[in-house]
């Protein structure tokens, strides 16, 4: 079964640091999503690409086709972004709805 | 506020009992969709409905039963659970059933813990 691998699992850092995580994933996709999930477990959408890169406010998703690899950054971050950030792709299916595959996600935290 | 709801927010239940989810969309999408997310694991697909008609069942225990009566309302209803049905559910809308295309929705979730 086609997997999603996120790196770190868990991340800490100080407020203001970059941050990057990364997401790779097995085979040909037709679209990868970032998500950000909080305490209490309710999901936002953050990003879907299929190629190059988006940016909103201080988030940025880029992915590498070729090397079937996303990241996602966050500039100056921010104790507010303390969440868990999930990748999730779809797979060609060659036919058929497969859905959306998800990692684990990468539990972050920011300290003041 | 996403503008999908889901109720109750926490529910706990025996393995006998019979119980029901309710998801509601006000975005005026056609499609919605019910996860699960266990405990250290992915979030996993379970439902989708597309107008009204179920589109994806990834095989899902039968002691799961969807039912979408209409475009904004979904619901999950649940008997003779197993602990380890123990998880946070999670209910999606978006605009289409094209993942390809459509940011979907996430609700709150319904933390169901089964006694």
């Amino acid at each position: 079964k086609n997997e999603v691998e996120q790196s770190p699992q868990n991340l800490t850092a100080q407020e203001g640091e970059f941050i990057t995580i990364n997401c790779s994933y097995s085979v040909g996709i037709s679209a990868l999503h970032w998500l950000q999930q909080h305490p209490g477990g309710g999901i936002v959408s953050l990003f879907m690409l299929s190629s190059g890169k988006k940016k909103h406010g201080r988030l940025i998703a880029t992915i590498n086709i070729q090397e079937k690899h996303s990241s996602l950054h966050i500039t100056a971050s921010h104790p507010r972004d303390s969440a868990v950030y999930i990748c999730a792709v779809r797979y060609y299916s060659g036919g058929g709805a497969d859905g959306l595959t998800f990692g684990k996600g990468t539990h972050l935290i920011i300290q003041p | 506020e996403t503008g999908v709801t889901q109720t109750p927010r926490h529910l706990v239940m025996g393995m006998t009992n019979k119980k029901s989810l309710k998801c509601e969309q006000h975005l005026g999408h056609n499609a919605m969709y019910w996860y699960k997310q266990s405990a250290k694991k992915p979030l996993e697909l379970m439902f989708v409905y597309s107008l009204e008609e179920r589109v994806e069942n990834n095989s899902v225990p039968s002691r799961f039963s969807p039912e979408c009566p209409n475009s904004s309302h979904l619901f999950l209803h649940l008997h003779t659970l197993q602990p380890e049905d123990s998880a946070l559910y999670l209910c999606a809308s978006s605009q289409d059933w094209d993942p390809d295309r459509d940011t979907q929705y996430f609700g709150p979730g319904t933390r169901l813990t089964v006694l």
